[in-house]
C-alpha cells in the first residue's frame, strides 16, 4: 500500500526561528513529491520535486529531495508569523492520475 | 478566472439525508477529484476523474457517487448522510499528462447530526 508519512504531527517556534519538516515515502512507480501550504482553506501549491538532491528555492522556503533514502525535507528560515499553517507533503506516480497525501504537519510561529 | 469553485461552503444535514457537492473549474484541465479532510488525517481522495466520461474510485468512496458532468463539472453525491461524514470536502483538478499540481476549490464543511 503507498503510504506517505510527516514528522513531526505539529510544532510550535517563534519569528526568527529555522525549522524543517520532514517527509518519507513508500509508493510504487514514484514520479514526484509535492509540497503544498494550507492556511485554513484549501491547499495552496510550493514545489514539485523530481530528482534527488536538486534544492528548490522560493524566497525563506527551500526544499529536497532523496530519491534514493525516499525522503524530502521542506526549510522554512526566519520564520514568521505568517508561516503558521498546515504544511501537506504529497506524491504522484509513473501510472494514474492521483496524489498520496500526508497527514500534515501544523505549524505554529509564535511572535 | 475563477479556478476551481465549489458550492456550498458549509452544509448541516441530518443523518439520511441527500444532498449534492457541486465542483467546476474554468482551467480546462482535464482531470477532477474529490478529497476529504478529518482531522489528523490529511487529505483522502474519495473519487477522480481522469478525463470527461470517466470515473474511479480512491482511497474512501463508500456512501459516495460522482458524476462528471462535463469537462467543468463534477460533482460528489451523498445518497443517505452517516455522521462519519462530517468533514470538510475539497474539489481539485489538474491539466493531465506531465503537470502534476493541483488546484483545489475553497472547499465545503459538512456536518452530519
Amino acid at each position: 500500500e503507498d503510504k506517505v508519512v510527516q514528522s513531526p504531527l505539529s510544532l510550535v517556534v517563534h519569528e526568527g526561528d529555522t525549522v524543517t519538516l520532514n517527509c518519507s515515502y513508500e509508493v510504487t512507480n514514484f514520479r514526484s513529491l509535492l509540497w503544498y501550504k494550507q492556511e485554513k482553506k484549501a491547499p495552496t501549491f510550493l514545489f514539485m520535486l523530481t530528482s534527488s538532491g536538486i534544492e528548490k528555492k522560493s524566497g525563506r522556503l527551500s526544499s529536497i529531495l532523496d530519491k534514493k533514502e525516499l525522503f524530502s525535507i521542506l526549510n522554512i528560515t526566519a520564520t514568521q508569523t505568517g508561516d503558521s499553517a498546515v504544511y501537506l507533503c504529497a506524491t504522484s506516480m509513473e501510472y494514474g492520475n492521483k496524489l498520496v497525501f500526508g497527514a500534515g504537519t501544523i505549524l505554529r510561529v509564535k511572535s | 478566472n475563477a479556478g476551481v469553485t465549489q458550492t456550498p461552503k458549509f452544509q448541516v444535514l441530518k443523518t439520511g439525508q441527500s444532498m449534492t457537492l457541486q465542483c467546476a473549474q474554468d482551467m480546462n484541465h482535464n482531470s477532477m477529484y474529490w478529497y476529504r479532510q478529518d482531522p489528523g488525517m490529511g487529505l483522502r481522495l474519495i473519487y477522480y476523474s481522469a478525463s470527461e466520461g470517466t470515473t474511479d474510485k480512491g482511497e474512501v468512496p463508500n456512501g459516495y457517487n460522482v458524476s462528471r458532468l462535463n469537462k467543468r463539472e463534477f460533482s460528489l453525491r451523498l445518497e443517505s448522510a452517516a455522521p462519519s461524514q462530517t468533514s470538510v470536502y475539497f474539489c481539485a483538478s489538474r491539466v493531465l499528462a506531465v503537470q502534476e499540481t493541483q488546484y483545489f476549490g475553497p472547499g465545503t464543511r459538512l456536518l452530519v447530526l
